[in-house]
């Protein structure tokens, strides 16, 4: 069984500040992570995937996350917003298996203001 | 062009009607999925194919069919349509590269029940 929550379902950030959105995961075997973005009337784009490498994962726009096995987190952060981030932010979780399908967390909206 | 289409993008039908959105995706990949995204709740499984022979039932798949005509088309049919089936539908493909596959979205489409 797999889970993902996320902890925040809306995040206000100014323009140039950083960028946390929460995430926390469960599941009964070794994990694979992902965040996903979605812009505004578009598709869901892949932002950053976690398997069982590094810890801390470097993805697209400048974002990245890191993997907290102790902590069960998968949090992501950007060091300084821009208004082109202002969408919606999906943390996913599927098992490390070749047969495996995804779960959804309900997402997280970050509005960023000039 | 779009690895992965999604026909119509938007449409409005009444109760009891049977509509069919399509998908298909020049991907090349075996693996092909069916969501429905409603506000605050991310996104759902309706259903999943791994192959051309293989269709399996997500999360939610009550109300809902599907077709996989060729390794390309991935067709999900609402037999009588309701309206608490207006929603986003996502259609995605994904081919095995270690850990849980990465799924590749198409554009979505927007489906009103009156």
């Amino acid at each position: 069984a797999q889970s993902v929550t996320q902890l925040d379902s809306h995040v206000s950030v100014s323009e140039g500040t950083p960028v946390l959105l929460r995430c926390n995961y469960s599941s009964s075997y070794s994990p694979s992570l992902f965040w996903y973005v979605q812009h505004p009337n578009k598709g869901l784009q892949l932002l950053l995937k976690y398997t069982s490498a590094a810890t801390l994962v470097k993805g697209i726009n400048g974002f990245e996350a890191e993997f907290k096995k102790s902590e069960t987190s998968f949090h992501l952060t950007k060091p300084s917003a821009h208004m082109s981030d202002a969408a919606e932010y999906f943390c996913v979780v599927g098992m490390n298996s070749g047969y495996s399908t995804l779960t959804f967390g309900k997402g997280t909206m970050l509005l960023v203001s000039p | 062009d779009a690895d992965v289409t999604q026909t119509p993008r938007n449409r409005i039908t009444k109760t009891g009607k049977r509509i069919m959105l399509e998908c298909s995706q020049t991907k090349g990949h075996d693996r092909m999925y069916w969501y429905r995204q409603d506000p605050g709740l991310g996104l759902r499984l309706i259903y999943y194919s791994f192959d051309v022979k293989d269709i399996n039932k997500g999360e939610i798949s009550d109300g809902y069919s599907v077709s996989r005509q060729a390794q390309a088309k991935f067709s999900l049919s609402l037999e009588s349509a309701i309206p608490n089936q207006t929603a986003l539908y996502f259609c995605a493909t994904s081919v095995p590269t270690g850990g849980a596959d990465t799924q590749y979205f198409g554009p979505g489409t927007r489906l009103t029940v009156l």
